[in-house]
Parts: C-alpha cells; sequence; structure tokens
C-alpha cells in the first residue's frame, strides 16, 4: 500500500487559499488519490478523488503532477466552517470486481482556519 | 436517505463485559467498513465486507473482536471481553460500489471502558 506524508497541521485565515499537499512517492499504477475530510464529533466526508492532473468540484480543486507522487488540495477562499482534519489517501479503486486494496487513513492535516 | 446509522452512539461499559456496536449502512451499498479510531493510532480500519462477506479483517486487532453482517443492512462489532485500551470513537461506513469510493460515515460510537 502507498503510504501518504502530509502537514501535521496548518494555519490559514479566513478568505484565503489553502493548499494542502500530500506525498506518496510508491503510489502504484492502479492507485487513486481520495480527500476526506473530517470534523469534530463526526465521521470522515468525501471530498475529492482523482488520478492525474486536476480534478475541480464544488468544494475543492485537486492537483496530481505527472509524476504522481504527490498531490495537492486545494480550498478557495476558506471560512471559518473548514477547520477540521483532512486526509490523503492512496489506494486502488476496486469497481466491483474481484477484492479491493485497504484505503489507509494517516493522521492527516488539522487545518485551523481564524479570522 | 438517512445515511449510515450506528447505535449506540455512547456507550460505557467495564471492563471484562460484552460490548456490541451496530451498524445499518445506506441502502443498496455492497461494501461496509468498521473503523476504530484514537488520538494515538488515529483511524483505522479494522475489517470491510462486500456483499455480507468479510473480505478483509486483517485489522481487527485480536480474538476479542468479531464482526458480523447477517444481511445487506445490519452489521454488529463486538467485543468480548472488553479492556480499557479498547476505548475510542468506532466507525461504519458504506460504499456503493468498491473501497475506493466515496465511502459514507456513520455518526460513531464513541465507546469507553473502564
Amino acid at each position: 500500500l502507498a503510504k501518504t506524508t502530509q502537514p501535521i497541521s496548518m494555519d490559514s485565515y479566513e478568505g484565503q487559499e489553502v493548499n494542502i499537499t500530500c506525498s506518496h512517492n510508491n503510489i502504484a499504477t492502479n492507485d487513486y488519490i481520495t480527500w476526506y475530510q473530517q470534523f469534530p464529533s463526526q465521521g470522515p466526508r468525501f471530498i475529492i478523488q482523482g488520478y492525474k492532473t486536476k480534478v475541480t468540484n464544488e468544494v475543492a480543486s485537486l492537483f496530481i503532477p505527472a509524476d504522481r507522487k504527490s498531490s495537492t488540495l486545494s480550498l478557495p477562499r476558506v471560512s471559518l466552517s473548514v477547520t477540521a482534519v483532512y486526509y490523503c489517501l492512496v489506494g486502488d479503486v476496486e469497481r466491483g470486481t474481484g477484492t479491493a486494496s485497504k484505503l489507509t487513513f494517516g493522521t492527516g492535516t488539522r487545518l485551523q482556519v481564524t479570522l | 436517505d438517512a445515511g449510515v446509522i450506528q447505535s449506540p452512539r455512547h456507550e460505557v461499559t467495564e471492563m471484562g463485559q460484552e460490548v456490541t456496536l451496530r451498524c445499518k449502512p445506506i441502502s443498496g451499498h455492497d461494501y461496509l467498513f468498521w473503523y476504530r479510531q484514537t488520538m494515538m493510532r488515529g483511524l483505522e480500519l479494522l475489517i470491510y465486507f462486500n456483499n455480507n462477506v468479510p473480505i478483509d479483517d486483517s485489522g481487527m486487532p485480536e480474538d476479542r473482536f468479531s464482526a458480523k453482517m447477517p444481511n445487506a443492512s445490519f452489521s454488529t462489532l463486538k467485543i468480548q471481553p472488553s479492556e480499557p485500551r479498547d476505548s475510542a470513537v468506532y466507525f461504519c461506513a458504506s460504499s456503493l460500489i468498491g473501497s475506493g469510493y466515496e465511502q459514507y460515515f456513520g455518526p460513531g460510537t464513541r465507546l469507553t471502558v473502564t
């Protein structure tokens, strides 16, 4: 399983763009990159997933360079409400056939947004 | 849809007692996962099921832990006997297609073993 490394914590002011980078040097060909968000006293919530280049949804963007050894989660114009822990996961996306490799949650990045 | 439902939300028990945690996945989801979260170890996958069949239980810490999924709408995680080091938040999650896809997490059960 590809191991991921991400900063333990980050601080930002409200309204700024936040970029959280995750390293996954031994990512496999079939692996996808997935990010989850967890608020205190809640279960993690899926944010975004990608394989290469750039993916964007209503919440965030995910940038993946050509070598795929890292990825960056970008949160535009953050508000206080996105203060949470963000997890980067790498693993095979099993599509209903056979068995899937496990997705391993690391310790995540604790993002603190202040005024 | 009500989302993933877990019960109880909080459980306090004494060492040596049996603890049963319950989960109802989202209807139609084929995969069900049990996780444990502590400050020291983070979020750990304990076991996951595909179509009610356990696929990987390598994360189950020891024989005191067991999980079952008798049907597509119900799963249990049992600890017998419980120990103080089992104190954690236990999450259940379900997924429509595979473990790599979007997993929907329940609110968790906070277990305290004294």
